[in-house]
């Protein structure tokens, strides 16, 4: 993932929470994405943040924006075993006419007992 | 309704073989993508449909024909596969693909290709 950076992992216990970060470089993305895979599975849509909010709060999940430092994080309270899984992080960039969605890494999500 | 379907779920391929993967919405969105997704690593663009016209090819190679045939089918023809193509591909679909604005992209389950 070109320009989105992601730390590649993270261990929890069951019960605590969960904190994922993520940075960004472009100032102009609009739109910020948190997506979900299971393994074998495709990218399930959990979040997003427009860029002029600083926090989005959804059930479990809380997302933090500091548009300053470019910096995004998805909080996840309660991590349960269902909650493994690779979490990636995007920015949309409009670029040619279209939007592209810019991917981290992704940051794979262990949670143990 | 959010879903994107894909078929088949996996596919298994010789080098000489032509296949095609298939992906329907029913959202009403007028941009689809395919994606190809490696192992631990996050997907690659391949192609976005907007409005039925192909808009982006990101220097993807001609064994890789995609096809538009209506706003809520996309269809991916495979054609003398190299194993190195063996992956996840991801099909996805959001409401125009321009403007800039809110166009977030709903993916499908994928296709797991393997080439042999």
């Amino acid at each position: 993932g070109e320009d989105v950076e992601q730390s590649l992992f993270l261990s929890v216990r069951e019960g605590d929470s969960s904190v994922i970060n993520c940075t960004y470089t472009d100032s102009s993305s609009t739109y910020l994405y948190w997506y979900k895979q299971e393994p074998g599975a495709g990218l399930q849509l959990l979040t997003y943040i427009f860029s002029n909010m600083d926090m989005k709060q959804d059930q479990r999940l809380t997302v933090l924006l500091n548009k300053k430092d470019k910096h995004l994080s998805l909080r996840i309270a309660d991590t349960q075993t269902g909650d493994s899984a690779i979490y990636f992080c995007a920015e949309i960039r409009f670029s040619g006419g279209y939007n592209k969605l810019i991917f981290g890494a992704g940051t794979r999500l262990a949670v143990h007992p | 309704d959010t879903e994107v379907t894909q078929t088949p779920k996996h596919l298994v391929m010789g080098m000489t073989n032509k296949k095609s993967l298939k992906c329907e919405q029913h959202m009403g969105h007028r941009a689809m993508y395919w994606y190809k997704q490696k192992a631990k690593k996050p997907p690659e663009l391949m192609f976005v449909y907007s409005y039925e016209k192909l808009s982006i090819n990101e220097s993807v190679p001609s064994r890789f024909s995609p096809e538009c045939p209506n706003s809520s089918l996309l269809n991916l023809h495979l054609h003398a596969l190299q194993p190195e193509d063996s992956a996840l591909y991801l099909c996805a679909s959001s409401q125009d693909g321009g403007t800039g604005s809110t166009d977030t992209q709903y993916f499908g389950p994928g296709t797991r290709l393997t080439v042999l």
